[in-house]
């Protein structure tokens, strides 16, 4: 079973419009974190956000925020305002408690801005 | 602004070479990772690395891997025998201790793109 989901291989949004990227996961670990990653053509992965299991906010960074729904185990990305430099691969990603802090990333998705 | 960095940016090696990809993980981090990313594929973990050892390995990380941190600052990943599957985009990341015990934020290396013909 995949521990990171993520089903949209690709999402368009329109320049200064807001989008929500999704990403459910699956553990039975009551501690874990939560990461995503911006991924631009170059290749580089950039981190964005970070929700830990026990934060009783859901995290936010600039226009990045994380609509985190526990009990639906969902992360869902959301970037308001988007700009054409936020066109990218974005990874979902998740460290559980047990493990020495490696990450299992989704499949990514794909998001384009137009202007 | 301190940064992960990865030395070669890219690489092209024949099958069956040895390859080394060079890392300097963040000064004052204690956690180092491997990861790769086959093209157009998610990124894979490879191997954790804490207090000069591995701490966790994954089923790519076989053999033909192994890591090494022979200074304070380099942290290297050397594949012995290159095979065509190992062609993939590596990256090289590092995280400090957590302030919380769910807290750790990795930051990567720009990546080294390997090529194996």
């Amino acid at each position: 079973a995949q521990k990171i989901t993520q089903t949209q291989p690709g999402m368009f949004v329109q320049e200064k419009e807001a989008v929500t990227l999704d990403c459910t996961y699956d553990t039975s670990d009551p501690s874990y974190g939560l990461f995503w990653y911006k991924q631009p053509s170059s290749g580089e992965m950039i981190f964005l956000i970070y929700q830990g299991s026990y934060d009783q906010q859901n995290a936010t960074e600039g226009r990045y925020s994380l609509n985190f729904q526990k009990a639906r185990k969902s992360a869902n990305l959301v970037i308001s305002a988007s700009q054409l430099g936020d066109s990218a691969m974005y990874f979902c990603a998740m460290r559980e408690g047990g493990s020495q802090g490696n990450l299992i990333f989704g499949k990514g998705t794909k998001l384009s801005v137009k202007p | 602004e301190p940064e992960v960095t990865q030395t070669p940016s890219h690489q092209v090696t024949q099958m069956g070479q040895e390859v080394i990809l060079r890392c300097v993980p963040i000064s004052n981090h204690l956690y180092f990772y491997w990861y790769r990313q086959i093209l157009g594929q998610k990124v894979e973990f490879l191997v954790s690395f804490y207090n000069n050892e591995i701490s966790e390995k994954s089923e790519i990380f076989d053999d033909q891997f192994s890591v090494e941190r022979p200074d304070g600052s380099n942290f290297t990943l050397k594949i012995r025998s290159t095979k065509l599957e190992d062609s993939a985009m590596y990256f090289c990341a590092s995280r400090g201790p957590p302030k919380q015990f769910t807290q750790e934020t990795q930051y990567f290396g720009p990546g080294t793109r390997l090529l194996v013909l």
